[in-house]
This record gives C-alpha cells, sequence and structure tokens, in this order.
C-alpha cells in the first residue's frame, strides 16, 4: 500500500511551459484534492474531485486543469507557467469527504523562471 | 466567509516544556476542526480532529486540542515536548451545512523544540 504517490519531486520550468504533476492512490479514495503551499499561506485548494469523472474548482484555479478519468489518478495541469505558480503542490485523497482523514502526497517543489 | 487564524507563525520551547499552539476560527456556520503537522520536507498527516461529542480531543504523539465554541478556538497542547516534535502545525476548519464544504487552512505554526 503505496498511499499518495506524486511525481516529479521537483522541477523547474520556463514561463510559458506547460506540464503536468502526476498524483496517484492506490486506497480506493473518492475525494482527491490539489492544494499549493506558499510560504506564510498555509494550503489553498486549486481544484478537487469528488469521484470519477467528476472535478471542480477551488480556491486558486485560474492557470490550473483537471481531470479524473479513474479512481486512482488525479493530474493537475499547468497550461502556460508563470512565475506566481512558483510553489509546492500537494496532492490528498480521503475516503469520501473532508470530515475524514485527508493523505498527503510528499509533494512537488516547483519553480517557474 | 470562513477563516482561520494561527496568532503565532513561530514558536520557540525548550524540551519537555509544555507547550500550546493557537487557532481561531471565523465561519457562520458549524464546522468540523483539525489539526495536521508537517515534518521537514514531507507532506501533511492528521494529528486530531473535532467533529462531535466531547470537546476534548485526544489525537497522535500525546496532542490535546480543545473546542471552545463560545470562543471560537481550537487551541493545540502538549505537556512535555520532545525534539522530534519539531515541526510546522496547521488549523483547520471544514464548514458544514452550506455548499463551501471545503477544508480552510491556516496560515501555520512552526513549532522550534531546542534542547
Amino acid at each position: 500500500n503505496a498511499g499518495v504517490t506524486q511525481t516529479p519531486k521537483f522541477q523547474v520550468l520556463k514561463t510559458g511551459q506547460s506540464m503536468t504533476l502526476q498524483c496517484a492512490q492506490d486506497m480506493n479514495h473518492e475525494y482527491m484534492s490539489w492544494y499549493r503551499q506558499d510560504p506564510g499561506m498555509g494550503l489553498r485548494l486549486i481544484h478537487y474531485s469528488v469521484g470519477a469523472g467528476i472535478t471542480d474548482q477551488g480556491e486558486v484555479p485560474n492557470g490550473y486543469n483537471v481531470s479524473r478519468s479513474t479512481t486512482e489518478d488525479f493530474p493537475l495541469r499547468l497550461l502556460s507557467a508563470a512565475p506566481s505558480q512558483t510553489s509546492v503542490y500537494f496532492c490528498a485523497s480521503s475516503y469520501r469527504d473532508y470530515a475524514d482523514t485527508q493523505y498527503f502526497g510528499p509533494g512537488t517543489r516547483l519553480t517557474v523562471l | 466567509a470562513q477563516s482561520v487564524t494561527q496568532l503565532d507563525s513561530q514558536v520557540p520551547v525548550f524540551e519537555e516544556a509544555p507547550v500550546e499552539l493557537r487557532c481561531n476560527y471565523s465561519s457562520s456556520v458549524s464546522v468540523y476542526l483539525f489539526w495536521y503537522v508537517q515534518y521537514p520536507n514531507q507532506g501533511l498527516q492528521l494529528l486530531l480532529k473535532y467533529l462531535s461529542g466531547s470537546t476534548l480531543v485526544k489525537g497522535i504523539n500525546g496532542f490535546e486540542a480543545e473546542f471552545n465554541k463560545s470562543q471560537t478556538s481550537f487551541h493545540l497542547r502538549k505537556p512535555s515536548v520532545h525534539i522530534s516534535d519539531t515541526a510546522e502545525y496547521f488549523c483547520a476548519v471544514l464548514p458544514y451545512g452550506d455548499s463551501s464544504y471545503k477544508l480552510i487552512f491556516g496560515s501555520g505554526t512552526r513549532l522550534l523544540v531546542r534542547p
């Protein structure tokens, strides 16, 4: 049981490039979320999914896309990277909803030059 | 709108001393309450949560928190800290009863335990 896995661990992009951050969980959880963590701001929700085929926007969705074709995978796409997207990105999953324990991945540290 | 305030950005404390990390929230609806811990270069993990019942909640690693509805607070305490408790601690609220059913995190408190 690997829990929540994220790849890559580190990434450097140039402004305007696109990329996909991968997230997978093997716990058969329904809820999956993407957060970004910036110094002094805690975690902010980017997008979330309550099940395969269902996604919705969080607090800071602009510049990001998601899809959920399977229960296990929830990739986050940066369409055209900007320096303001330099951050640490965490994927999390929980069994049914946010009242359940959220399990976090180890994070992806992204730098946009 | 809901919000979470962690007034202390950093709390230094000596090993074996007690500690309290403060969390206050603002919400127009009822909330569930959580404390998560983030060790260096890791993701967050749940310390404890309050959903209902006793307002004193015990969590992992000897931590506990008390929900005070009148003061809208959920402070985290430990009677004797260890070096290994050095980490960042996040308070979070989950409002329920309206459409904004998503976790809202505070800005975090860095606990620094010194020998």
